[in-house]
């Protein structure tokens, strides 16, 4: 099973600020099938990126994935107050499909 | 409109079964990959099974390994998850999930989720 480790835990950050968030694999994720997603409260998870580094249909340009085999990062390059959230990384390339433990990033 | 739509979640007593269902609107249901995902309340994202478009390939998380069934009636749109000796660590909201293609994929469309509450 490929265990996918995020960190930070939480992310203080003020709007317009740049936030990265990390995702390492313990073992490499075949072909770079790495997605995130953001979960806002008492919604369900949105697709943000696919393939390590795609943007899902309709998701805005501030958000940008990059990283290959172990190592990935989710990168906004200025929040916006509707980006405040929890986002989890998520491998898709082999089963057990697994998730990571989320980032909150909140306001600070 | 894209849509998945959940229901069958509630209460159950350990040791029972519950069927979850999630019916699909909007698109070609045939042509795409589905999962079940769970949350258990308060904490992260769990995948619970996936389906291939055409049902030819099928996995379980080991955790419901020999417990849950996943099936998908392309006719009818429609995805189920066969919940049987049901456990307490098994409640949680249950999402089903859409995969951008008809194999391995990210999941692109969810639902609003079922909870589901095993307990005495």
């Amino acid at each position: 099973e490929i265990v996918l480790t995020q960190s930070p835990d939480t992310l203080s950050l003020s709007p317009g600020e740049r936030a990265t968030l990390s995702c390492r694999a313990s073992q490499s994720v075949s072909s770079s099938y790495l997605a995130w997603y953001q979960q806002k409260p008492g919604q369900a998870p949105r697709l943000l990126i696919y393939g390590a580094s795609s943007r899902a249909t309709g998701i805005p340009d501030r958000f940008s994935g990059s990283g290959s085999g172990t190592d990935f990062t989710l990168t906004i390059s200025r929040l916006e107050p509707e980006d405040f959230a929890v986002y989890f990384c998520h491998q898709y390339g082999s089963s057990p499909l697994t998730f990571g433990g989320g980032t909150k990033v909140e306001i600070k | 409109e894209v849509q998945l739509v959940e229901s069958g979640g509630g209460l159950v007593q350990p040791g029972g079964s519950l069927r979850l269902s999630c019916a699909a609107s909007g698109f070609s249901f045939s042509s795409y990959s589905m999962n079940w995902v769970r949350q258990a309340p308060g904490k992260g994202l769990e995948w619970v099974s996936y389906i291939s478009s055409g049902s030819s390939t099928i996995y379980y998380a080991d955790s419901v390994k020999g417990r849950f069934i996943i099936s998908r009636d392309n006719a009818n749109n429609s995805l189920s998850l066969q919940m049987n000796s049901l456990r307490a660590e098994d409640t949680a909201i249950y999402y089903c999930a859409r995969g951008r293609n008809s194999g391995r994929s990210a999941f692109d469309i969810w639902g609003q989720g079922t909870m589901v509450t095993v307990s005495s």
